[in-house]
This record gives structure tokens, C-alpha cells and sequence, in this order.
């Protein structure tokens, strides 16, 4: 079983739409959560992380359900520039990473 | 300040061969991953550096791997010899010392490409 686990997508939607990722994880003494974005054959970076109250960074919105070992990601009014695939990232035992495959996201005009 | 570098983007190879990869992190990051990706699966993690330490190297997928990060900078990734199954997108990340906050910072990647 993945430690991981996402919908790779992809998820085409037109401009302005909100739509929404869900992740889960395998592990439950796993310690933070975050999102990472990744463009077409480039690196990925940090969008941002979640916490259990949840957390927004303007159109976007991170929700942790620690029972239930889900995370999820919102982002509404997408941009063109949303386009991407979005990652899922848990960290466990303070120095190890484990990353989803992956969710593809086609905003179109 | 410039972020981590690897090298080479781009390296295409006989089964057999051998391959260096190199990663320089972010000056002052203590830790060093590295990661791979094979075409159409997950990021998986290789191993991870505090300074020239190896932290966990769990993810090394056999003895034809090695890494290493002498005076605890730059860090090499050899493959030798090179399979086929090898052929993916080696990335490299850093972090600055102390907790981890979670941000990790991605080299480009090194593309390797096994014939």
C-alpha cells in the first residue's frame, strides 16, 4: 500500500471554477502535511502547508481530517495559471518525506 | 541567493555504464535529499544527508547506488552500473538545520535516460 494515495487526475476545469483534491495518508503518526505545486518537467516547490484548523492563503484553502488520515486542498476562481500538478506531502519521523503521485490540474480558458 | 543546482539536467547512457549525478545545495542547508522519480509513479525518497552524515538511506534501491556528500557541501549520486529500470528524474532537495518545517527546496532534477 502507498503511503500516499491520490487522484492523479487530471481535473480539467474552465477559468473561475473552484475545485478541490483530496489526499490520504497510510500512517497515522505522521506529523505535518503539506501541498506542493509542480510544473511541466520542473521542480516542485511548497504551495502550502496544512494544519489541523485548516488554513488559507488566498484562493487557496488546506483542510487536514487527521481521523479520518485525509488531506484537501480548494482552490477557487482557478487561473490559467493554476495548471499544474499538485502534490501531496506528509513528513513522518521528522526527516522523512512521502510524496503522492500526484493530482494533474488543466485549467482552461 | 541561488538555489540548489544539479548536474547534469540531462544524461542519456548505455545499460552498464556508470553515471555521476551532482546536487549543490542551498549554502548553509544542512540537509541534503535525494529523490526519484520514475515516469508516471510517485516521488520516491533515496536517502538523506545531515552534513556529510548519512541520516537514512532506506530508500537506496540496491548496492549498484551510491551517494556521497564529502566535507558535508556538494553531494554526488553514482549509479554503476546502470540498469534500465534506473531511467528517471533524480532530484535533489535541501533544508536549513534544525526542525524541519517542512519546505524542502528542489534542484531541477537530473533527467537519466538508459538505453
Amino acid at each position: 500500500r502507498k503511503e500516499v494515495e491520490q487522484d492523479p487526475g487530471p481535473f480539467n476545469v474552465p477559468e473561475g471554477a473552484t475545485v478541490a483534491f483530496n489526499c490520504t495518508y497510510s500512517n497515522s503518526a505522521s506529523q505535518s502535511f503539506f501541498w506542493y505545486r509542480q510544473d511541466c518537467r520542473k521542480e516542485p516547490k511548497l504551495l502550502m502547508s496544512v494544519y489541523s484548523s485548516g488554513n488559507e492563503d488566498g484562493r487557496f484553502t488546506a483542510q487536514l481530517n487527521r481521523a479520518s488520515q485525509y488531506i484537501s486542498l480548494l482552490i477557487r476562481d482557478s487561473k490559467l495559471s493554476d495548471s499544474a500538478t499538485y502534490l501531496c506531502v506528509v513528513l513522518y519521523n521528522f526527516n522523512k518525506f512521502y510524496f503522492g503521485s500526484g493530482t494533474k490540474l488543466n485549467v482552461k480558458p | 541567493e541561488a538555489g540548489v543546482t544539479q548536474f547534469p539536467s540531462h544524461s542519456v547512457i548505455e545499460k552498464g555504464q556508470t553515471v555521476t549525478l551532482r546536487c549543490d545545495p542551498i549554502s548553509g542547508h544542512d540537509n541534503l535529499y535525494w529523490y526519484r522519480r520514475v515516469m508516471g509513479k510517485e516521488i520516491k525518497f533515496l536517502l538523506h544527508f545531515v552534513k556529510e552524515s548519512k541520516q537514512d538511506e532506506s530508500g537506496m534501491p540496491n548496492n549498484r547506488f551510491l551517494a556521497e556528500r564529502t566535507g558535508g557541501t556538494y553531494s554526488t549520486l553514482k549509479v554503476q552500473p546502470a540498469e534500465l529500470e534506473d531511467s528517471g528524474v533524480y532530484f535533489c532537495a535541501s533544508s536549513p538545520p534544525g526542525a524541519n518545517t517542512g519546505e524542502l527546496f528542489f534542484g531541477e532534477g537530473s533527467r537519466l535516460t538508459v538505453l
